[in-house]
């Protein structure tokens, strides 16, 4: 079972790049979420997603833009990157009720220089 | 809104000593509450969850929460910490109902032999 998948692992992007980071889940769980983790800080959530075909702001929305693809797939997208934006991202996805458990992929590091 | 206080930023505990990390959490109605931990270079992964029922929860590796409402509380414990526990913990939460959930700060772990 490969669980939650993201890619890449590892990103350098320059100032105003964009681009998409990828996470995949096979356990065909409703929910799917995105969180960004700093030193300091902990994880703050970006957007999640509760069903396909939703999508809701969470802590820290503002240059980002997300996709729920499809039940499987949930997109997080960086239009114009700033130095900010230099994070490790996780996914995360839940099945079930609202007292089940996140379970998240390994991670992208995510350099803005 | 819902939130997270993990009052413990940082804690250095010797091998066998007894532990506890804070967490109280900011949210008036029905709770969903987690400890998750996250060793070096991995993601995160659930220690334990309390949604219902009895307030003192078991989780694995021998930790243990306990929620107390009147005080907003989840604190973890181990009654006595190996070298290996060394890690990230992150206390949860979610309001009953909904599926966004929010993190606390993190306490990092550091355990002395």
């Amino acid at each position: 079972n490969a669980g939650v998948t993201q890619t890449p692992k590892f990103q350098v992007l320059k100032t105003g790049q964009s681009m998409t980071l990828q996470c995949a889940q096979d356990m065909n769980h409703n929910s799917m979420y995105w969180y960004r983790q700093d030193p300091g800080m902990g994880l703050r959530l970006i957007y999640y997603s509760a069903s396909e075909g939703t999508t809701d702001k969470g802590e820290v929305p503002n240059g980002y833009n997300v996709s729920r693809l499809n039940k499987r797939e949930f997109s997080l997208r960086l239009e114009s990157a700033a130095p900010s934006q230099t994070s490790v991202y996780f996914c995360a996805s839940r099945g079930g009720p609202y007292n089940s458990p996140l379970h998240f992929g390994n991670g992208t590091r995510l350099t803005v220089t | 809104a819902q939130s997270v206080s993990q009052h413990n930023h940082h804690v250095i505990l010797s091998e066998a000593a007894s532990l506890e990390l804070g967490c109280n959490y900011s949210y008036g109605g029905t709770v969903n509450l987690f400890w998750y931990v996250q060793y070096p270079g991995q993601h995160l992964q659930l220690l334990l969850k309390y949604f219902s029922g009895d307030p003192l929860v078991k989780g694995i590796k021998g930790f243990e929460a306990e929620f107390i409402k009147s005080k907003f509380s989840f604190n973890l414990r181990k009654p006595s910490v190996q070298w290996s526990d060394t890690a990230e913990y992150f206390c949860a939460v979610n309001a009953g109902g909904y599926q966004k959930v929010t993190f606390g700060t993190g306490t990092k772990l550091q355990v002395i032999p």
